[in-house]
């Protein structure tokens, strides 16, 4: 079946400095890959996305490439601001199916 | 253009209780899925609905059921709650099938349900 991999939080960062928050999955043939963010209180939203291999999905300064030889979709972020905090979730949406599967989330926290 | 709607904000319930979440998608959207977001658990897959049938549901027992209107609203109905349905509840919608497989899902704000 598929499943996604995160690294666990929180993550703990001042502000500037450089974020990598890993994922990895597992998946039959060739699946969409997805970063969302979701701030407190409120509900997802997508951040990035990847479809095919060695796409790389970018957005407000963050990054991900798609890395099917290392199944990974890892995020990153130059410089980090107070903004950023929140919980970041990978996902994966499987060919011929709709659905996304998710990673557990990775909370961000970012101090000034 | 509006975004997806949920309803209620917030439900309180107690044991053994129903409870009711809505949504409304996306202008244009005919596909609603609904996800459950328990503490400790991350977000996992519940139903899907596509032109008012139901596609895909994820291991979660009967006493979760839906279903979508003609106007592609959708309704999660919860039966006999148990403590453990505690969760956030979020719906998204999409395309659906005519969007292609892999079209964008976009995200309500989610309803909190509580079960006392």
């Amino acid at each position: 079946g598929n499943s996604v991999t995160q690294m666990e939080g929180p993550v703990t960062l001042s502000e500037e400095a450089f974020l990598t928050i890993n994922c990895t999955y597992t998946a039959t043939g060739y699946p969409s890959l997805f970063w969302y963010v979701q701030y407190p209180g409120e509900g997802l939203q997508l951040l990035l996305k990847a479809t095919k291999a060695d796409d790389k999905g970018s957005n407000k300064g963050f990054e991900a490439t798609y890395r099917k030889e290392t199944t990974s979709f890892h995020l990153e972020k130059g410089s980090v601001q107070v903004s950023d905090s929140a919980v970041y979730f990978c996902a994966l949406m499987n060919s011929g199916y709709s659905t996304l599967t998710f990673g557990k989330g990775t909370m961000l926290l970012v101090s000034p | 253009e509006a975004g997806v709607t949920q309803s209620p904000t917030h439900l309180i319930k107690t044991r053994g209780q129903q409870a009711t979440l809505r949504c409304s998608p996306i202008s244009g959207h005919t596909s609603v899925y609904w996800y459950q977001q328990a503490l400790g658990l991350g977000l996992q897959f519940l139903l899907w609905y596509d032109e008012g049938e139901e596609r895909n549901r994820g291991n979660f027992p009967p006493r979760f059921s839906g279903r979508q209107f003609p106007n592609y609203s959708s309704e999660l109905n919860v039966n006999a709650l148990e403590l453990e349905d505690s969760a956030l509840y979020l719906c998204a919608s999409s395309l659906g099938t005519s969007g292609g497989p892999r079209n964008e899902q976009f995200f309500g704000p989610g309803t909190r349900l509580t079960v006392l």
